[in-house]
């Protein structure tokens, strides 16, 4: 079936620092991957869609400067957070369409952790 | 806009009894229906789908039907067990060929022995 795989799975890092999160489809091509955010309490929020060889689309109230996503290719997308913060701890999770209106596949989240 | 409601956990179970997780959507048109499964520290996976009216969507012993007369998709087990624990999502999908889901707000269900 549909594999997407996240890395790292977990993340710490000092507050002020960037930290990369990639998301590959391992066994499909993607044109267009979702990146989410898990708060506490197991809310899931959009945070943009990211498009191969375009730029993403963020939902309002996203920070585009500080969460620099790029699809570079059709099977890696990656979430870049900048600057990070401690509000910035969170669980991240990427999402790939292995076939146009087939269900989306999910990576297993990356937990960041911002001291 | 598209939106789930799902009932609030966590749901607390005793080893083989029923289950039954309230499901129910606000959506233009005819969406698809997604339950999804997180277990502890992991990411979401696939559990069930349905794309139209009337539509069961089965696995793993679980399954859920769509009802397009009362909006709901409402996911039942007829013998959970301790496995079974783990948050799960109610999604829909709409159907104007953008391709991202609306999540409810996710059920915790516990399972002991």
């Amino acid at each position: 079936g549909a594999v997407v795989s996240q890395h790292p799975s977990r993340v710490i890092c000092k507050s002020g620092t960037s930290v990369k999160i990639e998301c590959r489809s391992l066994d499909f091509q993607a044109t267009t991957m979702f990146w989410y955010r898990q708060f506490p309490k197991q809310s899931l929020m959009l945070m943009a869609t990211s498009n191969e060889g375009s730029k993403a689309t963020y939902e309002q109230g996203v920070e585009k400067d500080k969460f620099l996503i790029n699809h570079a290719s059709l099977t890696l997308s990656t979430l870049t957070v900048t600057s990070a913060h401690p509000e910035d701890s969170s669980f991240y999770i990427c999402s790939a369409e292995p076939a146009k209106n087939s269900p989306l596949h999910f990576g297993n989240g990356t937990r960041l952790t911002v001291t | 806009g598209d939106s789930v409601t799902q009932m609030e956990g966590p749901v607390t179970l005793s080893e083989e009894a029923f289950l039954t997780i309230n499901c129910t959507y606000t959506a233009t048109g005819y969406p698809s229906l997604f339950w999804y499964v997180q277990y502890p520290g992991e990411g979401l996976q696939l559990l069930l789908k349905a794309t139209k009216a009337d539509d069961k969507g089965s696995n793993k012993g679980f399954e859920a039907t769509y009802r397009k007369e009362t909006t709901s998709f409402h996911l039942e087990k007829g013998s959970v067990q301790v496995s079974d624990s783990a948050v799960y999502f109610c999604a829909l999908r709409g159907n104007s060929g953008y391709s991202t889901l609306t999540f409810g707000k996710g059920t915790m269900l516990l399972v002991s022995p």
